[in-house]
């Protein structure tokens, strides 16, 4: 097991809720990261945090809003999502961005209905 | 843009074979190559990280190759096991944190 944690592990929503991810590192690294897979597409990256502080949005539409209080939790608040939006939720980190290696978390396995 | 292939797809062998994965890469450009495994409906398990500078990396059965230059690098595993199933991903770290492949599916039969 990672030092990744992930909950909730699986979530169904429909298109009206608002709900929220979470993800917790305890390998006291500094960067965190949201990656979204769907179904037959490559992995694809979200938001990086680095310190606390946001340094990249891959265009990711404002539905979804990430949180980082502090370099040890990072929320993924959810709302008027799409069917389409459903997907694996996998949350990552590293010591720093870059070139360290990335440590991940099982995923939330997001249905929107 | 970055883009990542991985061939092939999916690969059946018979348990005991020795067998190749690649992947290949637009931007040569990159700090790093990772190759990950994932399990179905599981997160992903980091296997080895080639860094720019090195040319392959082992782990036990494992042994990643890295030319820079053509865009390519291949995960090698020996003497496979059922054990070994599982989707194999490669992603390169450059000008994004990472990008990666779609990934080979692999079934060892035994």
């Amino acid at each position: 097991e990672t030092g990744v944690t992930q909950t909730p592990r699986h979530l169904v929503m429909g298109m009206t809720n608002k709900k929220s991810l979470k993800c917790e590192q305890h390998l006291g690294h500094n960067a965190m990261y949201w990656y979204k897979q769907s179904a037959k597409k490559p992995l694809e990256l979200m938001f990086v945090y680095n310190f606390k502080e946001q340094t990249e949005n891959n265009s990711v539409p404002s539905r979804f809003s990430p949180e980082c209080p502090n370099s040890s939790h990072l929320f993924l608040h959810l709302h008027t999502l799409q069917p389409e939006d459903s997907a694996l939720y996998l949350c990552a980190s590293s010591q720093a961005t870059g070139v360290e290696t990335q440590y991940f978390g099982p995923g939330t396995r997001l249905l929107v209905l | 843009k970055q883009e990542v292939t991985q061939i092939p797809a999916a690969l059946s062998v018979p348990e005991g074979e020795n067998l190749v994965l690649n992947c290949s890469f637009t931007d040569s450009a990159i700090y790093n190559l990772q190759w990950f495994r994932q399990d179905p409906g599981k997160g992903l398990t980091s296997l080895l990280l080639i860094q720019s500078s090195q040319r392959e990396q082992t782990s036990g059965r494992l042994n990643a190759s890295l030319d820079k230059s053509s865009g390519r690098s291949t995960l090698y595993i020996a003497a496979s096991q059922p054990g070994d199933s599982a989707t194999y991903l490669c992603a390169v770290t450059g000008r994004r944190a990472l990008t990666f492949g779609s990934g080979t599916r692999l079934q060892v039969q035994p």
